[in-house]
């Protein structure tokens, strides 16, 4: 079954508005996320990593203003997209790892679509 | 130079064929290899996780590495319609780093 859960699954929103997305790990704690964005026909682009009681770190080119993190518990992470314009509009998917240190893998969450109009 | 190369396809292959998907990657530090299935619309989905060089078997899908030539393949036998997918390379450093991944390579597979 499914260990990490996104919701919402898809929202459409009117430009200059704020949406918010929330990433849950199911039955497992989790202190590090990650978040993905993903245009069509496209890999997965790492947008942020998720710290559970500190400022998330962002990758180059991604504005820290623009896409807010906040990873309020230790199964729980949001992005906000605060004032969307239409191109932001893309797929957007969190991870979480989950197992022994070491030998921990990531789990995906099924991912939100978020259309800008 | 991309750290991890993958060809994007399409790949398009008759039901019941033998499919090898590889990756390339030029950073020796990488430890910890993933292949993911990516449906359309849908969240990457972990389908082989392996740590080690050699060889990993899982129903139909083995996963290879070579990591003396730095140089994973997934092989899917049997390859069902079902299979048609998109397949990422994935892989980490170790610990909770971010992952890398390939372009990934679309597959279809055709009845």
């Amino acid at each position: 079954g499914a260990v990490v859960s996104q919701h919402p699954s898809w929202v459409i929103c009117k430009s200059g508005t704020s949406v918010k997305i929330e990433c849950r790990s199911l039955d497992f704690q989790a202190t590090t996320m990650f978040w993905y964005r993903q245009f069509p026909k496209q890999s997965l682009m790492l947008m942020a990593t998720s710290n559970e009681g500190s400022k998330a770190t962002y990758e180059q080119g991604v504005e820290k203003d623009k896409f807010l993190i906040n990873h309020a518990s230790l199964t729980l992470s949001t992005l906000t997209v605060t004032s969307a314009h239409p191109e932001d509009s893309s797929f957007y998917i969190c991870s979480a790892p989950r197992g022994l240190a070491g030998q921990e893998t990531q789990y995906f969450g099924p991912g939100t679509r978020l259309l800008v109009l | 130079q991309k750290e991890v190369e993958q060809d994007p396809g399409p790949l398009s292959v008759p039901e019941g064929a033998i499919v090898s998907l590889n990756c390339t990657y030029s950073n020796s530090a990488f430890q910890y290899f993933m292949w993911y299935r990516q449906y359309s619309r849908k969240g990457p989905e972990l389908l082989m996780y392996t740590y080690s060089s050699g060889n990993k078997e899982d129903g139909r899908f083995t996963a290879q590495v070579d990591k003396s030539s730095k140089y994973i393949s997934l092989f899917i036998r049997d390859s069902q319609p079902s299979d048609s997918a998109t397949y990422l390379c994935a892989m980490v450093s170790g610990g909770y780093n971010k992952l890398i991944f390939g372009a990934g390579t679309r597959l279809a597979v055709h009845p």
